[in-house]
């Protein structure tokens, strides 16, 4: 079945720099790679997506890349605000099958 | 508002108490589900209903029960219930599979 490895696992930055957070997966049969962000006493919540016959993808400070020839996608925050401090999941997925990542803290330190 | 809403909020039951843990989302959704969320695991899928048919059952214990009377609505039916099963329950539903999932906020609960 499918695996889903997240690095790093916490993740502090100063505001106003750049996180970056990696995902890896393991079935090449994923073709949905969806990232939400969970803030303390809610549940998640999609910030961004990319499907699988799409490189890359922008909204705004967010933005995602996808690599299917090493099978792995990355976040990518820039201008960090410190609302932005929450933790990240991504998630791998075929069919019904939705594989989530174990998570990413991060903490954007005003 | 994420248009899913789960009850109660949390629950604290004994191992040997009846409870259910309801959903309902108001977006018009085809597909619902339920999801495990524990202290240092990842999200873990338990069921998935589409259609209100239910098409995944992730070898999750029979003490977990699922219902689905309508598209709007999922209950999950607990009894006997271990304590390593305390953890947040999640509930989201999208318009169809491999689509974006809208969480509800989660019911937390504890066993004893």
């Amino acid at each position: 079945g499918e695996n889903v490895e997240q690095h790093p696992s916490t993740l502090s930055v100063q505001e106003g720099d750049s996180a970056v957070i990696k995902c890896t997966y393991s079935d090449s049969a994923s073709n949905y790679f969806p990232w939400y962000k969970q803030e303390l006493g809610k549940g998640p919540q999609l910030i961004i997506d990319i499907r699988s016959n799409v490189g890359e993808k922008k909204d705004q400070r967010i933005a995602v890349t996808l690599n299917k020839t090493a099978k792995h996608f990355s976040l990518h925050i820039t201008e960090t605000q410190p609302e932005d401090s929450a933790v990240y999941f991504c998630a791998a997925c075929y069919g019904q099958n939705f594989v989530f990542g174990p998570g990413t803290r991060l903490s954007v330190l005003p | 508002e994420t248009g899913v809403t789960q009850t109660p909020r949390h629950l604290v039951m004994g191992m040997t108490n009846k409870k259910s843990l309801k959903c309902e989302q108001h977006l018009g959704h085809n597909a619902m589900y339920w999801y495990k969320q524990s202290a240092k695991k990842p999200l873990e899928l338990m069921f998935v209903y589409s259609l209100e048919e239910r098409v995944e059952n992730n070898s999750v214990p029979s003490r977990f029960s699922p219902e689905c009377p309508n598209s709007s609505h999922l209950f999950l039916h607990l009894h006997t219930l271990q304590p390593e099963d305390s953890a947040l329950y999640l509930c989201a539903s999208s318009q169809d599979w491999v689509d974006e999932q809208y969480f509800g906020p989660g019911t937390r609960l504890t066993v004893t």
